[in-house]
């Protein structure tokens, strides 16, 4: 089945406690990107990625890292997150800016 | 200006009624462009694609406008499975390749 994966699903963590997002799709996409989503902003692209080891930001890149060593996989990385980090993640896979499908969601608490 | 702007709504609209969204961007250089439905915070599905011609798809039409930069989605003969929030995706492919996103517009059909 085609489908992107995000783990975990929820995260409650404190102020200053690295964490990582892990995305993976099976659909052999050379495009992927992370978007955060909250109230009244809708969707914004934190960071993307064109094919491996090609990242480039997105709108809302500050305070988050990203890699792409593999092309299935897009990990997030939040080294020092802050309340102002606490939002739903998103990740999402496509064919190059085509049709993008998105994982489930990680719903992150940031104390 | 935002990038790409949508009527929050909501628009309450009886069971059978037309309802009909627009989406305006701001960037002449778009490339692709698509509405994509989002339940009560769950991950974006893409509901269709739109292309310069027009396109349809069962009870759901979309039109663009490239001169005017705005995109449309009709929806007849609405049913209550229909109540979700809408949202307008453009791409842009001038220096950087990013989706970008509209607030959404929320729909709820009432019985």
């Amino acid at each position: 089945e085609a489908q992107v994966t995000q783990n975990p699903r929820y995260l409650i963590t404190v102020t200053g406690k690295k964490l990582t997002v892990t995305c993976s799709q099976n659909m052999n996409h050379e495009y992927m990107s992370w978007y955060r989503q909250d109230p009244g902003l809708g969707l914004r692209q934190i960071y993307y990625s064109m094919n491996v080891e090609v990242t480039d930001k997105g709108d809302v890149p500050e305070g988050y890292k990203v890699s792409r060593k593999e092309k299935r996989n897009f990990p997030l990385i939040l080294e020092s997150p802050s309340p102002n980090q606490t939002s739903l993640y998103f990740c999402a896979s496509s064919p190059f800016l085509g049709t993008q499908y998105f994982g489930p969601g990680t719903r992150l608490t940031v104390l | 200006r935002k990038e790409v702007e949508q009527d929050p709504g909501p628009f309450n609209v009886p069971e059978g009624a037309t309802v009909a969204f627009n989406c305006t961007y701001s960037n002449s250089a778009s490339q692709s462009f698509f509405w994509y439905r989002q339940d009560c915070r769950k991950e974006p599905k893409l509901l269709m694609s739109v292309y310069s011609s027009g396109n349809e798809d069962g009870r759901f039409t979309a039109q663009l406008n490239r001169a005017s930069q705005y995109i449309s989605l009709l929806i007849r003969d609405s049913k209550l499975s229909d109540s979700a929030t809408y949202l307008c995706v453009v791409t842009t492919q001038s220096g950087t390749y990013k989706y970008i996103f509209g607030t959404g517009t929320r729909l709820k059909v009432l019985a």
